[in-house]
């Protein structure tokens, strides 16, 4: 069975700070995808990334960047010089190889004060 | 263009009543998901389709869950004799095409609040 553990509940920083969402994953396949989406209070899901189990290069997009490490099961999301605008609820998910579902995490609260 | 849209937002139904929750994925995407969202939680997975055919339900909670999407485009999650249980954020999600390559894309939820 895949299981997503975001072990942070809430964060919350001051604008202008950086902020790591943590993200651990497990499954037995080799071969999976990793996925990061943001929830505004609007509630829609708005995807973030996307990144496949043999592709651990970081990414980077503008104030986001991603870390992916198979040896320790995470795929952290950084977000850099946050901004109020980014308060969201983010949650990382899995998707194995032949499967449609995506198991999501249960999110981490963040909350960027002025 | 426009994106998934979900109707109604709000839903409150009382114990034992039916409903029934619409989902119009974004023109042209195969594939089709349900998903539940209870307060607080990630969204766990109900059901899927491509095109009209639900090839996978493993995550409808109980025979009183029932999708369909009969021509391909729209899909319904219908409740039946909703229970207090089933209060959550009903998400459906949309994607161009079955396979790893392509993003699933959201819609805004019905909250169905069952008193």
């Amino acid at each position: 069975a895949q299981k997503v553990t975001q072990a942070q509940t809430e964060i919350s920083v001051v604008e202008k700070e950086d902020v790591t969402l943590d993200c651990v994953y497990e499954t037995r396949d080799t071969t999976y995808y990793l996925f990061w989406y943001k929830q505004p209070p609007s509630g829609e899901l708005v995807f973030l990334i996307r990144r496949n189990s043999f592709d651990e290069q970081n990414e980077i997009s503008g104030r986001y960047s991603w870390n992916f490490q198979k040896s320790t099961s995470s795929f952290n999301f950084t977000i850099t010089a946050s901004q109020v605008v980014d308060s969201a609820v983010y949650f990382c998910a899995l998707r194995i190889q032949g499967a449609q579902k995506l198991v999501f995490g249960q999110g981490t609260r963040l909350t960027i004060n002025p | 263009g426009a994106g998934v849209s979900q109707s109604p937002r709000y839903k409150v139904a009382k114990r034992g009543q039916d409903v029934a929750l619409r989902c119009d994925p974004i023109s042209g995407h195969v594939s089709l998901f349900w998903y539940q969202q209870a307060l607080g939680q990630g969204p766990e997975f109900l059901t899927y389709f491509q095109n009209e055919a639900q090839l996978d339900k493993s995550g409808l909670p109980s025979d009183r869950f029932f999708a369909e999407r009969p021509e391909g485009s729209v899909s319904t999650l219908k409740i039946q004799r909703t229970q207090q249980e089933d209060s959550a954020v009903y998400l459906c999600a949309s994607s161009y095409r079955q396979g790893e390559g392509y993003e699933q894309y959201f819609g805004p939820g019905t909250r169905l609040t069952v008193t």
